[in-house]
Parts: structure tokens; sequence; C-alpha cells
């Protein structure tokens, strides 16, 4: 079996800053996990994804994660938000079941 | 990447009504397609799993005589939510993969609200 845990519901922070956006997983199985993210009334949109090999993955909208093995973590990152980033994120795992989702967090970009 | 669609995005109801949400795969074959439901600030809730010919497995706590779940093809899935009540207002999620090592594509969701 394999769990998410997103350790901040809600994250504020000041346009232009950084952000990290923490998840940390388990899984008894081989390693692949996803985020996801889901402006207001819409689906999900596959930000990026790790499978294997380089454990640095670079996705769209300038952001990127980095996968930490001996820390079970997959953490998200963007060096300098826009107020478009305003949105719920999703980290998720696969496991044969198909994905399972962590709680969510809420980004709030600050002008 | 791939797409998958849902009718309708939106669809209001009356409380003991019936009501279908078809999720379709444009570009694959799906063989696996996913039902989640989402509340308000929540994350997503996974409510059955269909493979295409196959009987919808359902997760613990979901009605499966409420909540009717056929996959007759590879590209098409359809969730009814029978007799429906209030409580059953929600957004509902539909995903769909081509097979077990492949992505899993996401729908834009159906907003249904049950008067």
């Amino acid at each position: 079996a394999q769990s998410v845990t997103q350790l901040d519901s809600q994250v504020p922070v000041f346009e232009e800053a950084p952000v990290e956006l923490r998840c940390n997983y388990s899984s008894s199985v081989s390693v692949y996990l996803f985020w996801y993210v889901q402006y207001p009334n819409q689906g999900l949109q596959l930000l990026l994804k790790y499978l294997s090999g380089s454990t640095l993955v670079k996705g769209i909208n300038g952001f990127e994660a980095e996968f930490n093995k001996s820390q079970t973590s997959f953490h998200l990152r963007k060096p300098s938000v826009h107020i478009s980033d305003t949105a719920e994120y999703f980290c998720a795992v696969r496991g044969a079941d198909g994905l399972t989702f962590g709680k969510g967090t809420h980004l709030i970009i600050q002008p | 990447g791939a797409v998958v669609s849902q009718h309708p995005s939106r669809v209001i109801c009356k409380s003991g009504t019936s009501v279908k949400i078809e999720c379709r795969s444009l570009d694959f074959q799906a063989t696996t397609m996913f039902w989640y439901r989402q509340f308000p600030k929540k994350s997503l809730m996974l409510m059955a799993t269909s493979n295409e010919g196959s009987k919808a497995t359902y997760e613990q706590g979901v009605e499966k005589d409420k909540f009717l779940i056929n996959h007759a093809s590879l590209t098409l899935s359809t969730l009814t939510v029978t007799s429906a009540h209030p409580e059953d207002s929600s957004f509902y999620i539909c995903s769909a993969r081509a097979g077990p090592t492949y992505e899993q594509y996401f729908g834009p969701g159906t907003r249904l609200t049950v008067t």
C-alpha cells in the first residue's frame, strides 16, 4: 500500500518570492511520483512526474521537484511565483491500483 | 498528452432523480477508468475503478447501487448517480489510462448540484 502526506494545507507567499510545497510518501513498491495542479472548478493538470533517472525533475510553468529516497520526499519548488500560480496542488504516488493523492496544498499568492 | 473529456461539465438535478455523467478518452484506448469525488477544499477520493468489460471495483464506503459505473467500451465510462440527494452534490472527476504502467489522464470534472 502507498500513502502521501502533504504537510501544509495552505501556503501563502508573496508574488515573485520562491516557494516549496512539501510532500512525503510511503510505498512498498517501485516509486512513481507526481505533482498535479488544480485551478478552481477544473480537473487536474500534470505538472511533473518522477518515474526513474535524474532525481531533479523539471515540469511546466517553471516548477521543479526533487526525489529524495532517503527522506521519502518529493517537494515541489518554484524560484519565483506569479499570481497565476494560485491553485491547489496535489502530490500523488502511483501504485498497482492507480494513483493515491495527498490532501492537497492551497498555494496563495499575495501581491 | 492524451485527452479525457467529461459531459456534462455542470448539472443540476432534483432530489430523487438520476443523473448520468460520461467520461471519454478521446485519443487513446482506456483499459482502466477511475472515478473520483472531490468535496470542497478537499482532496480527491477514489470511488471506483473500472476495467473495460468488467464490473467496477468500488472503494470501501461507496454504495455500488447508488453510484452505477459502466465501462462498456475502451473509450467510454459512465457514472450514474441514482436517486440523487443533496449530499451527493459534489465535483466528480474521471481519469483514464491505457494500461497498468501508463499515465493516468484526468477529465475536467463535472459539478453536480442536487436541489
